[in-house]
Formats: structure tokens, C-alpha cells, sequence
């Protein structure tokens, strides 16, 4: 399957300062990359997807302007929470978009705390 | 809006027993669906993958069954073991994969 490497793997920031989360996808070019967010005991949901040079397109209720993604070539892509604040704590997961109909592989996922 | 329901939210049993894993879906045009495994703390690990037109897939101790037009899959794991012990998730894809909330299961050797 898919190799992809995502870091870090756990970051604890203070409130209003800016976290970036970086996945690279090993072994193939991947033209999209899916971020995830997971709370508690709750499932993983789609923020937003990100395409290779071009604008991410974000789900509803997710704000672009505090989760800036950027996709600048076919192995990178790159999350960042700025301004943080602790309801940002979550699981922030990635996944490279690899066609419809073909099996999904994820980061290692980055725990973060904003204390 | 694709809904993904996961019964039961939890489960404990012993060692060496049948695991019996429930994922129900309310919109039937999926691509695929998808078990994977989540240790704590840690990423996803894809368990199983069954395409629309399969009716189940086999790895091992896993299986898992499809029924799509009742919006349902189960997982069995045969002969639990204390390292089997995670938590299970299951997803499909209509291209962006939508996911339930998970079985945590604990195997008490």
C-alpha cells in the first residue's frame, strides 16, 4: 500500500500561535490529500481537500482562513492551524486521494494540544 | 448527506472468542467500503477493502460482508486475540470517505 509519512506526530503550542502539519506521500504523486480531524470518541470527519496547485476546497463549517492548506507539489501538502485555541485540540489526520475506487492509506497522524 | 452507524460502541471479550463488528450506511452509491484498525494515539491501518459489486473479502481471521442494498457490513475476527484489541472503523467511499464513530474492542486474555 501507499507510504505516507505525516509529522509530527504529537505538538503541544500555546493559544494563538500557529501549528503546521506536513504529510508526504512516499511512494506515488498524489494530486489530492484529504485532512481529517478526529475528536474524542468521536469518528474522523473531512475538513477539507486539498488539489496541487490549486485552492483547497473546504466542508462546510470548517473555517479556510484558520486551517490554511497548501498543496505546492505531488509529494507535499501541508496544514496549518493558526491562531490556535484549545477546541483546536484534536487528531489531524491525512490521506492522499489515490481514485474513487482503490483503498485508502493515512498518515501516522498528529495529536494537538493547544494549551 | 452520507450517514455511517456503528454497533456496538464497545466490546470486551474473552480471549479465543468470535468478534462480531456491525457498520450500517444510509446511502447505498458507494464506490467501496473499508475496515481499518486504529491503535491508540495512532493512525489508521487498512484492514479490509470491498469494492460496490463484492459481497465480502477474507485476510486471515478477518472477514467482512457486504450488503449494499440493505446499507450494511460486518466484520467477524475468529479466535480473538489480546492483540486484536483496538479500535475498529469503518468507512465508505463515494470518492471522500465518510466514517462511523468506531468499535473499541478489549480482548482479556
Amino acid at each position: 500500500g501507499a507510504v505516507v509519512s505525516q509529522h509530527p506526530s504529537r505538538v503541544i503550542c500555546k493559544s494563538g500561535t500557529s501549528v503546521k502539519i506536513e504529510c508526504r506521500s512516499l511512494d506515488f504523486q498524489a494530486t489530492t490529500m484529504f485532512w481529517y480531524r478526529q475528536f474524542p470518541k468521536q469518528s474522523l470527519m473531512l475538513m477539507a481537500t486539498s488539489n496541487e496547485g490549486s485552492k483547497a476546497t473546504y466542508e462546510q463549517g470548517v473555517e479556510k482562513d484558520k486551517f490554511l492548506i497548501n498543496h505546492a507539489s505531488l509529494t507535499l501538502s501541508t496544514l496549518t492551524v493558526t491562531s490556535a485555541h484549545p477546541e483546536d485540540s484534536s487528531f489531524y489526520i491525512c490521506s492522499p486521494g489515490q481514485g474513487a475506487n482503490t483503498e485508502a492509506f493515512f498518515g501516522q497522524g498528529t495529536r494537538l494540544t493547544v494549551v | 448527506k452520507q450517514e455511517v452507524t456503528q454497533i456496538p460502541a464497545a466490546l470486551s471479550v474473552p480471549e479465543g472468542e468470535n468478534l462480531v463488528l456491525n457498520c450500517s450506511f444510509t446511502d447505498s452509491a458507494i464506490y467501496n467500503l473499508q475496515w481499518f484498525r486504529q491503535d491508540p494515539g495512532k493512525g489508521l491501518t487498512s484492514l479490509l477493502l470491498i469494492q460496490s459489486s463484492q459481497r465480502e473479502q477474507t485476510s486471515g481471521r478477518l472477514n467482512a460482508s457486504l450488503d449494499k442494498s440493505s446499507g450494511r457490513s460486518t466484520l467477524y475476527i475468529a479466535a480473538s486475540q489480546p492483540g486484536d484489541s483496538a479500535t475498529y472503523l469503518c468507512a465508505v467511499s463515494d470518492y471522500k470517505l465518510s466514517f462511523g464513530a468506531g468499535t473499541t474492542v478489549t480482548v482479556r486474555a
